[in-house]
């Protein structure tokens, strides 16, 4: 079982590069969203989406984008990479209100 | 605006015993709450699951409660092990942000450690 899949586990970027982490789940889930867990911190809500199509601003969106065109696929995009962006990012995915799940993560370093 | 806590941030216990996480939520008005695992360089695992109706969720040894009225929910771990060693986090699932659809608003986390 799939589950929730994100790519890639680990990278690094310089300042000013852009990238998209994908992440894609096989549940048929209507909900997925994007966190970044940094120390301290705690996890933060960037984006999320209730459907294809749909897409919302969480806590922290500023220099991400995202998009849904399929149910399946909810990838993120780094406009421009600055280091305040390094931090271990986790995509999630549920039923609207169901049990959340999430993927591995992926750890952005942005020198 | 919901902000979920979890207190303490970490607890060292011996193996055996039987030990409670702490999770409260400012806003009672949630949809469900739920528990999580978080190993060192891993993602969340979910643990127990507790909608808005329920009072309790029990999975093998882990037993969760919910009383929304206080806006608590504890995590009790019987007959804790040396594999339970991770990091525990709660969630609350709002019934409104920035939408018309719930979001996760998380704690940050109890780092529980269980020495052999």
């Amino acid at each position: 079982n799939a589950g929730v899949t994100q790519t890639p586990k680990f990278q690094v970027l310089k300042t000013g590069q852009s990238m998209t982490l994908q992440c894609a789940q096989d549940m048929n889930h209507e909900y997925m969203s994007w966190y970044r867990q940094d120390p301290g911190m705690g996890l933060r809500l960037i984006h999320y989406s209730v459907g294809a199509g749909i897409t919302d601003q969480g806590e922290v969106p500023n220099g991400y984008n995202v998009s849904r065109s399929t149910t399946e696929d909810f990838p993120l995009r780094l406009l421009s990479a600055a280091p305040s962006q390094t931090s271990v990012y986790f995509c999630a995915s549920s039923r609207v209100i169901g049990e959340l799940f999430f993927g591995e993560g992926s750890r952005l370093t942005v020198l | 605006k919901q902000e979920v806590t979890q207190i303490p941030a970490a607890l060292s216990v011996p193996e055996g015993e039987n030990l409670v996480l702490n999770c409260s939520f400012t806003d009672s008005a949630i949809y469900n709450l739920q528990w999580f695992r978080q190993d060192p360089g891993k993602g969340l695992t979910s643990l127990l699951l507790i909608q808005s109706s329920q009072r309790e969720q029990t999975s093998g040894r882990l037993n969760a409660s919910l009383d929304k009225s206080s806006g608590r929910s504890t995590l009790y771990i019987a007959a804790s092990q040396p594999g339970d060693s991770a990091t525990y986090l709660c969630a609350a699932r709002v019934t409104n942000y920035g939408g018309s659809q719930g979001n996760l608003i998380f704690g940050k986390g109890t780092k529980l450690s269980v020495k052999p």
